[in-house]
């Protein structure tokens, strides 16, 4: 299976910042990776796939790239309800594998 | 607007099975591939299984492969989980999804439903 390595596991940042998670893959993927969003209680939401291709209503502040084999999600201009926890997924191979996650909470 | 409601999960024993159902509305449910996902209390998100639009092709995760079985009734617009020898390790929110593309399997989700909570426990 291939291993997504997400970090980092929580950051803490205020509104207005910029922030960056990476998730690094076990093996070439391409650009099969996608993020989500995840606030507690509630189902995941899609931002990101293709590594950086935005989902229509996602805002602009949300941004993926990708260099080999690390992907970043940068978000520019920290949202009070950008705070939640975010997610990558490989969509290179089955079984589709997630990141560990990374809590994105208030400074 | 697309909904996905969840339902049938539940307290079960470890060994014991449970259907999870998927009510879907609000998209044309014959045409999409549909999922299986699930999270643990406190931990991450591990995608279980998916079911091609036509049922002919299906997908698991090893650690379920065997015991649960996805399958689906497009006459009427729901998804299915079957769930049999149920271990400590299988509790979790279970979320059906469909899917925004895939590729033989390969899935990215798009919408998903609020989940439904099994927990195998004795």
């Amino acid at each position: 299976d291939i291993q997504m390595t997400q970090s980092p596991s929580s950051l803490s940042a205020s509104v207005g910042d910029r922030i960056t998670i990476s998730c690094r893959a076990s093996q070439g993927i391409g650009n099969d990776l996608g993020w989500f969003q995840q606030k507690p209680g509630k189902a995941p939401k899609r931002l990101i796939h293709a590594a950086s291709r935005l989902q229509s209503e996602v805002p602009s502040r949300f941004s993926g790239s990708r260099s080999g084999t690390e992907f970043t999600l940068t978000i520019s201009g920290l949202q009070p309800e950008d705070f939640a926890t975010y997610y990558c997924l490989q969509l290179n191979a089955v079984p589709v594998t997630f990141g560990q996650g990374t809590r994105l909470e208030i400074e | 607007e697309v909904q996905l409601v969840e339902s049938g999960g539940g307290l079960v024993q470890p060994g014991g099975s449970l259907r999870l159902s998927c009510a879907a509305s609000g998209f044309t449910f014959n045409t999409y591939w549909m999922n299986w996902f699930r999270q643990a209390p406190g931990r991450g998100l591990e995608w279980v299984a998916n079911i091609k639009e036509d049922a002919t092709e299906k997908y698991y995760v090893d650690s379920v492969r065997g015991r649960f079985t996805i399958s689906r009734d497009n006459a009427k617009n729901s998804l299915y989980l079957q769930m049999n020898s149920l271990r400590v390790e299988d509790t979790a929110v279970y979320y059906c999804a469909n899917t925004y593309f895939c590729l033989g399997g390969r899935c990215y989700p798009d919408f998903w439903g609020q989940g439904t909570l099994v927990t195998v426990s004795s």
